[in-house]
């Protein structure tokens, strides 16, 4: 299986700051992977596939980029309802998913 | 509307069986992969089981972690996808969320709300 590692675990950042999660594949994956939000009790939505394409819907604040084994997901402008869960997932293999970073508000 | 609704969580014995349902509506489904995708209380996100299209023969997958164990199907005259759940274990406990496969499953672009197995004695 291919591993996917995320980090940081978790974070805080105040309202307008820009956020970086990076998420590293062990392998190369090409453009495989996907970004996903969770919020507490509920299930993941989609917010970018094949590394850098927004899902429909999903505010341009956040942005994907990467290829290879190493991928970002930015949020530029935080805003209070992006506290959530965010997990990477590759999908270039049997699918897995990396361990979650936690966006908590100041 | 476009959605995906799971419904047989419930409280099993180690070593019992559970059978889970997931049940389309609002696009067409049989042209789409289905997977299931789970969550242990407080935990990450585990990928489950896959079973494809008709165009490719229904063909399924399976984590290592349930293999020979859980078995996914489908009926597309139904649109509904069903995971059986056989000789569950502790650590088999989580909400259970079934996801469309956008683009040959190459990312899940419509989820479920998650039904909840738990198996504790």
């Amino acid at each position: 299986d291919i591993q996917m590692t995320q980090s940081p675990s978790s974070l805080s950042a105040s309202v307008g700051d820009r956020v970086t999660i990076t998420c590293r594949a062990s392998q190369s994956i090409s453009r495989s992977l996907n970004w996903y939000q969770q919020k507490p009790g509920k299930a993941p939505n989609l917010l970018i596939y094949a590394a850098s394409t927004l899902q429909s819907g999903v505010p341009s604040r956040f942005s994907g980029s990467g290829s290879g084994a190493d991928f970002t997901l930015t949020i530029n402008s935080l805003q209070p309802e992006d506290s959530a869960t965010y997990y990477c997932q590759q999908s270039y293999v049997t699918p897995t998913f990396g361990r979650g970073t936690k966006v908590e508000i100041k | 509307e476009v959605q995906l609704v799971e419904s047989g969580g419930s409280l099993v014995q180690p070593g019992g069986s559970l059978r889970l349902s997931c049940a389309a509506s609002g696009f067409p489904f049989s042209d789409h992969y289905v997977d299931w995708v789970r969550q242990a209380p407080g935990k990450g996100l585990e990928w489950v089981a896959r079973i494809r299209d008709k165009g490719n023969s229904h063909s399924t997958e399976y984590a290592s972690s349930v293999k020979g164990r859980f078995t996914i199907s489908r009926d597309d005259s139904k649109k509904s996808v069903d995971l059986q759940m056989n000789s569950l274990k502790t650590e088999d406990t989580a909400v259970y969320y079934c996801a469309r496969g956008g683009d040959y499953g190459s990312y899940f672009d419509l989820w479920g709300r998650g039904t909840l197995v738990t198996v504790s004695s």
